[in-house]
């Protein structure tokens, strides 16, 4: 299946730190991607739509002045937690689809935050 | 609003049996439907997608879909305990940039 990676894999901050996360598509392009969080024994939550050369599309509830979204190309979104929180502390993923219309996607390993 | 219903669990079965996991929708424009695997403090992994009524085989998964009933299910023939993870449901509209509706997951649990 397609592979998409993300890194860091795990990141440990302090509080008010600002904290990024990539997202990129290894062997396909994606003009979309999606971004999740996850807190322990729920289920995923979608955050926002990545979409490349526009602006990103949030979820109710989530800031976007807080999570911001850049996706700078075909094969790179980010994901940028800012003055980070203790309960911003949580699972983040990234999926993104496989071109083709078949709206398969695959998931990146996804990300441990943890706010001091 | 679009919703994708399925029993949490956990679901208890023993080593060798089968097990069922059930999903429910209530869009009926869905038109894709999905299967992930989950384990635990891992990201979901895909284990196989449906689009048209009936039956679908890959090894000892098969899924069952119905749309006239909003219905899907996998099953997985010879439980093992490595299969012991949480299964995602979700479903889509087919829609260019529009994110799967994911379930709230069924936790399985076989015991060796």
């Amino acid at each position: 299946g397609a592979v998409v990676s993300q890194h860091p894999s795990r990141v440990i901050c302090k509080s008010g730190t600002s904290v990024k996360i990539e997202c990129r598509s290894l062997d396909f392009q994606a003009t979309t991607m999606f971004w999740y969080r996850q807190f322990p024994k729920q289920s995923l939550m979608l955050m926002a739509t990545s979409n490349e050369g526009s602006k990103a599309t949030y979820e109710q509830g989530v800031e976007k002045d807080k999570f911001l979204i850049n996706h700078a190309s075909l094969t790179l979104s980010t994901l940028t937690v800012t003055s980070a929180h203790p309960e911003d502390s949580s699972f983040y993923i990234c999926s993104a689809p496989v071109a083709g219309g078949t709206d398969t996607q695959y998931f990146g390993p996804g990300t441990r935050l943890t706010v001091l | 609003q679009k919703e994708v219903e399925q029993n949490s669990g956990p679901l208890s079965v023993p080593e060798g049996a089968i097990a069922s996991l059930n999903c429910t929708y209530s869009d009926r424009g869905s038109q894709s439907f999905f299967w992930y695997r989950q384990y635990s403090g891992k990201s979901p992994e895909l284990i196989m997608f449906i689009y048209s009524n009936g039956d679908k085989e890959d090894g000892r998964f098969t899924a069952q879909l119905n749309k006239a009933s909003q219905y899907v299910s996998l099953l997985i023939r010879d439980s093992q305990p490595s299969d012991s993870a949480t299964y995602l449901c979700a479903v889509s509209l087919n829609q260019a940039g529009t994110a799967l509706i994911f379930g709230k997951g069924t936790t399985l649990s076989v015991s060796s």
